[in-house]
């Protein structure tokens, strides 16, 4: 089983600012790799998927990066909006499907 | 547009079966795959299993095995997850969500509570 693993646990970030948020595979996913965020009370939604391809109706505030085991969420401007928790998610190998534990994004 | 609307929350005792389903609309039903996920209270996200869209075969998280079933009705495009042996931990948020191409999850249930208690 793939296991992925989140960094930070918890990041502060003032609006307008640019926000990092990190993940690593266990081993080589390729660009097998999925960005949600979920906010509270709500389901997760997709925001990246292909390591770096933003989803339908994502703002292009929003970018993905890397391959193989590192791969980076960025958010650029942030938002009010974007404050919520993120996690990473491999489809390279599976079953099963694995995903990392998030990051919160929390307001500085 | 896709659209995923799940049953709402049930209250079970421990020992106890649920079915949750979820019924989808705005695409060709047997297209695309059903997952369910999990999400126990202030924690992560768990797979838990997923439905085919072509035939309904079904692929299950080894730690579910033997405990999960998750059946669909083509006829009216719903999905269904039936947990049984319910303990205090299956306590959670559980979500439908769409496959892409069995890759990634492109559109999710609002999610459906299930509660374990004595």
């Amino acid at each position: 089983e793939i296991v992925m693993t989140q960094s930070p646990a918890t990041v502060s970030v003032s609006p307008g600012e640019r926000a990092t948020l990190s993940c690593r595979a266990s081993q080589s996913v390729g660009s097998n790799l999925a960005w949600y965020q979920q906010k509270p009370g709500q389901a997760p939604r997709l925001l990246i998927h292909g390591a770096s391809t933003r989803a339908t109706g994502i703002p292009t505030r929003f970018s993905g990066s890397g391959s193989g085991t590192e791969f980076t969420l960025t958010i650029n401007s942030l938002q009010s909006e974007d404050f919520a928790v993120y996690y990473c998610q491999q489809y390279h190998d599976w079953p099963p499907y694995t995903f990392g534990q998030g990051t919160k994004l929390e307001i500085k | 547009q896709v659209q995923l609307v799940q049953s709402g929350t049930e209250v079970k005792k421990p020992g106890a079966s649920v079915k949750v389903s979820c019924k989808a609309s705005g695409y060709t039903f047997t297209n695309f795959g059903i997952n369910w996920v999990r999400q126990a209270p202030g924690q992560g996200l768990e797979w838990m299993g997923l439905i085919s869209g072509q035939k309904g075969n079904t692929n299950y998280a080894q730690r579910f095995q033997g405990r999960v079933t998750m059946t669909r009705d083509t006829s009216t495009g719903t999905a269904y997850m039936e947990l049984r042996g319910l303990r205090s931990d299956d306590t959670a948020i559980y979500y439908c969500a769409r496959a892409y191409f069995d890759w990634f999850f492109d559109s999710w249930g609002q999610g459906s509570p299930v509660i374990v208690s004595s």
